[in-house]
């Protein structure tokens, strides 16, 4: 198994354009989320997904979007970057959708950079 | 509003030194807990998790956590740590019924050889 896996790893963007930020597990997770990195505030909930088609709001969800279309893949979508988006971005999968009876698994991360 | 606070934000050790580090949750239903690290430059990885049973669990790498109920509390230990365990450390909850995973903000452990 790949695991999580999260593609770019870097990425640069300049205040105003879009981009997205892909995440694949091969685990048949029900669960997939994605958290946003920043130095001494831990990581924050942007936004996840219950299964297939089912997505809601974390913590940090504004300037970002999501879909679920397969349970594999679960894309975040900046549509106008702003410099405070500039962040480590973690894409995470587990079994259970409900009480977090298994733990999330990772991915590698993309460090995102908004000038 | 819900939050899970790691009040040791640095913490330096020499090597063979005992290590506890806090973690303190303000939800008041039943919760899920779990203990990351992350080492430099790497993705996180599971410590130790827990659901139910004993309160004290034991992760890998020599580490654990004992779960205080009354004090809302799950405080990580090892012994003695090894300059290996330099790493930053998140403690994170989720309610049993719920859908949303909480983490504290980290604590950056260095260990000295």
């Amino acid at each position: 198994n790949a695991g999580v896996t999260q593609t770019p790893k870097f990425q640069v963007l300049k205040t105003g354009q879009s981009m997205t930020l892909q995440c694949a597990q091969d685990m048949n997770h029900e669960y997939m989320s994605w958290y946003r990195q920043d130095p001494g505030m831990g990581l924050r909930l942007i936004h996840y997904s219950v299964g297939a088609g089912i997505t809601d709001q974390g913590e940090v969800p504004n300037g970002y979007n999501v879909s679920r279309s397969t349970t594999e893949d679960f894309p975040l979508r900046l549509l106008s970057a702003a410099p405070s988006q500039t962040s480590v971005y973690f894409c995470a999968s587990s079994y259970s959708r409900l009480g977090g009876s298994y733990e999330q698994y990772f991915g590698p991360g993309t460090r995102l950079t908004v000038t | 509003a819900q939050s899970v606070s790691q009040h040791n934000h640095h913490v330096i050790l020499s090597e063979a030194a005992s290590l506890e580090l806090g973690c303190n949750y303000s939800y008041g239903g039943t919760v899920n807990l779990f203990w990351y690290v992350q080492y430099p430059g790497q993705h996180l990885q599971l410590l130790l998790k827990y659901f139910s049973g004993d309160p004290l669990v034991k992760g890998i790498k020599g580490f654990e956590a004992e779960f205080i109920k009354s004090k809302f509390s799950f405080n990580l230990r090892k012994p003695s740590v090894q300059w290996s365990d330099t790493a930053e450390y998140f403690c994170a909850v989720i309610l049993n019924t719920g859908n949303q995973f909480y983490f504290g903000t980290g604590t950056s452990l260095t260990v000295i050889p």
